[in-house]
């Protein structure tokens, strides 16, 4: 497999429940990102990731938990959700950890189209 | 706070039209990016924008910056189906505030 990959594509989850997003690349880059995509919305960076570490981490509520074991694979642990937080959630690597813009590239993963009732 | 705005937001055509989508701030970026989304899938970059008045093609795409680095055009000349799709553009800050800016999109529709 080439590129970012995450699972999985689709979630439906009950308020109460836990489930953990999966987000694996295969370019060899030391950074990864979670970014949420929402309608009306503008994507909003969530976490980064730069060699393991975290680096940013935008006033996400706590109910959304990430880890990053090395540098190919970031995990996103969701708990007690609540329906607002329904959304696309792209996964994103890139070489270096700038976030991208004219030194880097970022590239994204297909997303979890995420439901929660 | 540094806000872009894109126009417009929906837009429909025949296959075979051109077209020009418009990406705007009052604030000055380093450089802007334009990325494609299709239905399902994540944003994938088409171009990096970075001097003043630069202008950059791909293909049947054409991206401008704007002469103050506030502004950019995507024009697509013969519009064809595999065009469809949300088309992003995200600014890097200026100094040392590199983070991106991220617009709402233009989803665009090209009909058969």
């Amino acid at each position: 497999e080439t590129g970012v990959t995450q699972t999985p594509r689709h979630l439906v989850m009950g308020m109460t429940n836990k489930k953990s997003l999966k987000c694996e690349q295969h370019l060899g880059h030391n950074a990864m990102y979670w970014y949420k995509q929402s309608a009306k919305k503008p994507l909003e960076l969530m976490f980064v990731y730069s060699l393991e570490e975290r680096v940013e981490n935008n006033s996400v509520p706590s109910r959304f938990s990430p880890e990053c074991p090395n540098s190919s694979h970031l995990f996103l642990h969701l708990h007690t959700l609540q329906p607002e937080d329904s959304a696309l959630y792209l996964c994103a690597s890139s070489q270096d950890g700038t976030g991208g813009g004219r030194l880097e590239k970022l590239f994204f993963g297909s997303g979890t189209q995420l439901s929660v009732l | 706070t540094q806000l872009l705005e894109q126009s417009p937001q929906f837009l429909s055509i025949q296959e075979g039209e051109n077209l020009t989508v418009y990406c705007n701030s009052s604030s000055v970026f380093s450089s802007l990016q334009w990325y494609r989304q299709e239905p399902g899938e994540g944003p994938v970059l088409l171009v990096t924008v970075v001097t003043g008045g630069e202008v950059k093609k791909l293909k049947r795409l054409t991206f401008q910056f704007g002469d103050a680095r506030k502004d950019s055009s995507l024009h697509i000349t013969a519009a064809q189906p595999g065009d469809t799709g949300l088309y992003l553009c995200a600014g890097e800050g200026a100094g040392n505030n590199r983070k991106l800016i991220w617009g709402l999109g233009t989803s665009l529709a090209v009909n058969p």
